[in-house]
């Protein structure tokens, strides 16, 4: 089955500690990219990443690192979280930036304390 | 970038209605993908349709690539077609955007 897998899809952690989110999907697709959904404020792109070893910033990359080493992984570490971190993440991918449907991942809850 | 507007921000019907839901966008987009947000917070894909018009049941969609608009109907609403939803666009170059969303609510 086609699909966009993300884990944990929930975590509670404090201040601080490092954690990483995993994405993978197994389409074989070039463009992948996190967002992050908070209320009143939408879905954002943090990152993307247009094909293996290419990555680039969203709107709101701030606090966050990417890294793409292979096609079907794009794991999000966020290396100190902090309190205003707290969201809903979903990773997404798609056969490139400019075209094709995107497909979205489950989502992970992320509550910092 | 690209803005994006949606309209109405919030909409009640009665289980049965019909509902027209509307996309603006200010720019020449080459993707355009309408989502359900469910209750659970997952996105579901609903029309991947940077243009024409597309039929899934009782959803329905069509996209006026010239005029930039997109629109998501709704018929004999249920529901469980309750939740939010959002219209996404892309263009060449730029980020995938999100529209603020369109809260539903069917009452039964």
């Amino acid at each position: 089955e086609a699909q966009v897998t993300q884990n944990p899809r929930y975590l509670i952690t404090v201040t601080g500690k490092k954690l990483t989110v995993t994405c993978s999907q197994n389409m074989n697709h070039e463009y992948m990219s996190w967002y992050r959904q908070d209320p009143g404020l939408g879905l954002r792109q943090i990152y993307y990443s247009m094909n293996v070893e290419v990555t680039d910033k969203g709107d709101v990359p701030e606090g966050y690192k990417v890294s793409r080493k292979e096609k079907r992984n794009f794991p999000l570490i966020l290396e100190s979280p902090s309190p205003n971190q707290t969201s809903l993440y979903f990773c997404a991918s798609s056969l490139s930036a400019a075209l094709g449907e995107q497909f979205f991942g489950p989502g992970t809850r992320l509550t910092v304390l | 970038g690209i803005q994006v507007e949606q309209s109405p921000p919030d909409l009640i019907l009665q289980e049965g209605a019909n509902s027209t839901l509307r996309c603006n966008f200010s720019d020449s987009v080459n993707n355009l993908q309408w989502f359900h947000q469910n209750p659970w917070g997952q996105l579901i894909n609903l029309f991947y349709i940077p243009s024409g018009t597309k039929q899934n049941g009782r959803l329905s969609a069509t996209t006026v690539a010239t005029e930039r608009y997109s629109l998501l109907y709704i018929s004999s609403s249920q529901t469980t077609d309750s939740g939010v939803y959002f219209c996404a666009v892309g263009g060449y170059g730029q980020n995938f955007v999100f529209g603020p969303g369109t809260r539903l609510s069917v009452l039964p």
